[in-house]
């Protein structure tokens, strides 16, 4: 089945202590993406990469890295969470610019 | 990207048809509409997209004016499993960059 899984699904976290959040996709999709999803805020993208070794910020990139290291993971990192960055995340895949497929989110609590 | 205008909320009664309008005035000629959803906190899901044609898909219909400044997505027989934000976006077809606004919340009542 195509998917794109993100992996944990809730995580309660403490301030500064360093987490992962991975996102991996079965579709061979070049393109994949984070986005943060805050109350009245809407969805907002985070980091994207358009292919292998290739990532770019997206809106709100601050405190956050990534990697696309391989084809089918794009793994978010929080060097050092803060608690402004509780949300709910999602990871997206798509190919050649066509619709995204997102991931089933990401709730993140940081104390 | 052009921006769209989406009402915040819209009520439907189930078995009815939900039109759910966007309007997008500033949209350019390479410009596609893409119409998404979300149930609750669940990711997205893509709805249906088009260009200028009227298009229909298993889910929905889309119908986008001649001018291509509006369009309606069209539930035909909307379902309580329906309720969801629904989210008009334009954008170049071959751009992946997708940015969401706040979307219309629709609420199918029995």
């Amino acid at each position: 089945e195509a998917q794109v899984t993100q992996n944990p699904r809730y995580l309660i976290t403490v301030t500064g202590k360093k987490l992962t959040v991975t996102c991996s996709q079965n579709m061979n999709h070049e393109y994949m993406s984070w986005y943060r999803q805050d109350p009245g805020l809407g969805l907002r993208q985070i980091y994207y990469s358009m292919n292998v070794e290739v990532t770019d910020k997206g809106d709100v990139p601050e405190g956050y890295k990534v990697s696309r290291k391989e084809k089918r993971n794009f793994p978010l990192i929080l060097e050092s969470p803060s608690p402004n960055q509780t949300s709910l995340y999602f990871c997206a895949s798509s190919l050649g610019g066509r619709e995204l497929f997102f991931g089933e989110g990401s709730r993140l609590t940081v104390l | 990207d052009a921006k769209t205008t989406q009402p915040t909320s819209m009520d439907c009664a189930e078995g009815r048809a939900a039109n759910l309008p966007c309007n997008h005035s500033t949209i350019s000629g390479n410009e596609y509409v893409y119409w998404y959803r979300q149930i609750h906190s669940q990711g997205p899901q893509y709805i249906i997209h088009g260009l200028k044609n009227n298009e229909t898909n298993e889910m929905a219909s889309l119908i986008i004016t001649e001018d291509r400044k509006s369009s309606t997505l069209i539930l035909p027989h909307a379902t309580l499993r329906d309720t969801a934000v629904y989210y008009c976006i334009v954008r170049v077809r071959n751009n992946n960059d997708m940015r969401f606004g706040a979307g219309t919340r629709l609420t199918v009542k029995p």
